[in-house]
């Protein structure tokens, strides 16, 4: 099983709501990722977790909020977001969080900012 | 930084056909890995190839093979016998051997393969 889940697959938010995201893996890796994605552009960094601790956090607004509760799930809590961060979210997991370890990416979330 | 650069935004292919996306580096480090992530649209990203920086042997997974030129810093990757299926968004990604948490992206090339 290779697989990265992540629900919702779209999700349309007023500016003033609080949504979450959820991300889960259920292969045994330690590391989970966050990227926010444009339309025709590269993922963007957000966040790292590593043994589910932060361990990077790409300067992102502090209207999103990440959290692992545990290893096989990742969740971004969503506050006050603007019309910009409307974007394709994805969720990737490494078995560690290391360059010479594959990284596999879920189908994403496309959030909806009104 | 790194920086990673496709110099193709959109190329395309007759079915059957081979094609060869471009994709050139900069760094300074010794360690590092290289990628080509594909991404189809409305589906998730897969990772289509990898190379480490200290293998001088060219990296091939089935029909597609990547032309590794270290010393120019260039990473192409090579699709044999393209398929409808291999129409895509493809990614050329560095990632650093030795901090290992950041990938850089290159902007993207959309290959269109034509039946």
């Amino acid at each position: 099983d290779t697989e990265v889940t992540q629900t919702p697959k779209h999700l349309v938010m007023g500016m003033t709501n609080k949504k979450s995201l959820k991300c889960e893996q259920h292969m045994g890796h330690r590391a989970m990722y966050w990227y926010k994605q444009k339309a025709k552009k590269p993922p963007e960094l957000m966040f790292v977790y590593s043994y589910e601790k932060l361990s990077i956090n790409e300067s992102v607004p502090s209207r999103f909020s990440p959290e692992c509760p545990n290893s096989s799930l990742l969740n971004l809590h969503l506050h006050a977001l603007q019309p910009e961060d409307s974007a394709l979210y994805l969720c990737a997991s490494s078995q560690v969080d290391r360059a010479d370890y594959e990284q596999y990416f879920g189908p994403g979330t496309r959030l909806t900012v009104t | 930084a790194q920086t990673v650069t496709q110099s193709q935004p959109e190329m395309s292919v007759q079915e059957a056909e081979t094609v060869t996306l471009s994709c050139t580096y900069d760094t300074s480090e010794s360690d590092y890995y290289l990628f080509w992530y594909k991404q189809p649209p409305s589906r998730q990203m897969i990772l289509v190839i990898r190379q480490e920086a200290y293998k001088q042997q060219n990296a091939t997974e089935n029909r597609f093979s990547v032309n590794f030129q270290k010393a120019a810093k260039s990473f192409s990757l090579k699709i044999s016998d393209s398929q409808l299926g291999d129409a895509a968004m493809y990614f050329c990604a560095y990632r650093s051997g030795d901090t290992g948490n950041q990938f850089y992206f290159g902007t993207g090339t959309s290959l269109t393969v034509i039946p």
